[in-house]
């Protein structure tokens, strides 16, 4: 199976701020990479598919990069509603499988 | 809009089963691959199952095989898991999830609220 590592596990933002999450598969996965958000008690959202195709509705903000092992999520301008649990999942390889998970909170 | 909405969950013993169910709406739903993906409390997303358009292939994650059955109904708009041989680690919440093609593409754009399994004696 494609483990898939996020970092950091957990960062400190302020609203405003530009937030950067980092996935990296352990193979090859060209660029079949999605992004999901999930607020406490929620279920998970898709933001992003094919490492940087915004899903329909997700605001700007959102923005994806990245192809083969290296990718990353970044959110422009950090506000209130942004801070969640961000899980990236490679979709490449059988069987699906996602990163661990990064929180970002308030500082 | 697309809805999805879980039921079935609950408290089982070990060695238990439990039928959930995953009423969709807002889609064709015989169109599209469906899902399921578990969470289990305080940790990370785990793809479970997941079966094509027509029901006619399917596929499990190796922790569940053999004891976790996938199946739909078409003309119900509704997605299944049947699990048998339940253990204390499939305790967590399972997540029904809309698939963007009829064949598996394991990409989930739509998700339901979730339902909560506990096993426990």
């Amino acid at each position: 199976d494609i483990q898939m590592t996020q970092s950091p596990s957990s960062l400190s933002a302020s609203v405003g701020d530009r937030v950067t999450i980092t996935c990296r598969a352990s193979q090859d996965i060209s660029n079949y990479l999605a992004w999901f958000q999930q607020k406490p008690g929620k279920a998970p959202k898709s933001l992003i598919y094919a490492a940087s195709s915004l899903q329909s509705g997700v605001p700007s903000k959102f923005s994806g990069s990245g192809s083969g092992t290296d990718f990353t999520l970044t959110i422009s301008s950090l506000q209130p509603e942004d801070f969640a649990t961000y899980y990236c999942q490679q979709y490449n390889s059988y069987p699906p499988t996602f990163g661990q998970g990064t929180k970002v909170e308030i500082k | 809009e697309v809805q999805l909405l879980e039921s079935g969950g609950g408290l089982v013993q070990p060695g238990g089963s439990l039928r959930l169910s995953c009423a969709a709406s807002g889609f064709i739903f015989s169109s599209y691959a469906m899902s399921w993906v578990r969470q289990a409390p305080g940790k990370g997303l785990e793809w479970v199952s997941t079966i094509s358009g027509s029901g006619g292939r399917t596929y499990s994650a190796d922790s569940v095989k053999g004891r976790f059955t996938i199946s739909r109904d078409n003309s119900k708009n509704t997605l299944y898991l049947q699990m048998n041989i339940l253990r204390a680690e499939d305790t967590a919440i399972y997540y029904c999830a809309k698939d963007r093609q009829w064949l598996p593409e394991f990409f989930f754009d739509y998700w339901g609220q979730g339902t909560l399994v506990t096993v426990s004696s």
